[in-house]
């Protein structure tokens, strides 16, 4: 059955950097997009980006871009997904999620990071 | 960036009463890449409706979809207790963005 399990939560101070994973096992790695999606405490879904798992080419919204880092490790089936410059807002629950043709069809179970001095 | 607007931002209904939950986009969803997702608190969202009128696997058939262009509805039929949840509306046809959601809660 398809998995994606993420990596523990984070607390980190204004300026820093982090880096979540999201390990998937279940189905061939290479052959899905993985997204990721962020959720701020008590709002709503946004979409950080997205990594081709085969090729490693990425795409970010605008509003992320140059902050926002999506890598991938073939061997280990894990994505990952750096956010520098922190700042109070980004304080959120990441979700790492499977897409088929768009759809995002499988989702790990999130990611808090919470910054804060 | 195509927006989406989802009305209303909270829906007060009793079990076995009909929701009916609004999309709209800001320009026509090409080939009605459209999908709707719930949450209910603490956990991941669940992807319901795709292609907006396809059910996801294991979706109950009193969940439906329809719409097309830039007009969506996530209708349910009768609601149980576990339908009280966020929906999200979500357009993939041109880059990717969700509604704000709507907030359905037991009367």
């Amino acid at each position: 059955q398809v998995q994606l399990v993420q990596s523990g939560a984070e607390v980190v101070k204004p300026g820093a950097s982090v880096k979540v994973s999201c390990k998937a096992s279940g189905y061939t790695f290479t052959s899905y997009f993985m997204h990721w999606v962020r959720q701020a405490p008590g709002q709503g879904l946004e979409w950080v980006g997205i990594i081709n798992p085969n090729s490693g080419s990425t795409s970010y919204p605008q509003n992320f871009q140059g902050r926002v880092t999506m890598t991938r490790d073939t061997p280990t089936s894990t994505v990952y997904l750096e956010v520098s410059s922190l700042r109070s807002e980004d304080t959120a629950v990441y979700y790492c999620a499977k897409a088929i043709h768009g759809r995002l069809d499988y989702w790990g179970q999130g990611t808090l990071v919470t910054v804060s001095s | 960036e195509i927006v989406l607007t989802q009305s209303p931002g909270t829906l007060s209904l009793s079990p076995g009463e009909r929701a009916t939950l609004f999309c709209r986009a800001s320009q026509s969803v090409s080939s009605s890449d459209l999908a709707w997702y719930q949450q209910k608190p603490g956990q991941a969202p669940r992807l319901l409706i795709y292609g907006a009128s396809s059910r996801a696997t294991g979706i109950p058939d009193r969940i439906s979809g329809s719409g097309s262009g830039t007009d969506f509805t996530l209708t349910i039929s009768r609601l149980e207790p576990e339908d009280f949840a966020v929906y999200y509306c979500q357009q993939y046809g041109s880059s990717y963005t969700f509604g704000q959601g709507t907030k359905l809660e037991i009367k």
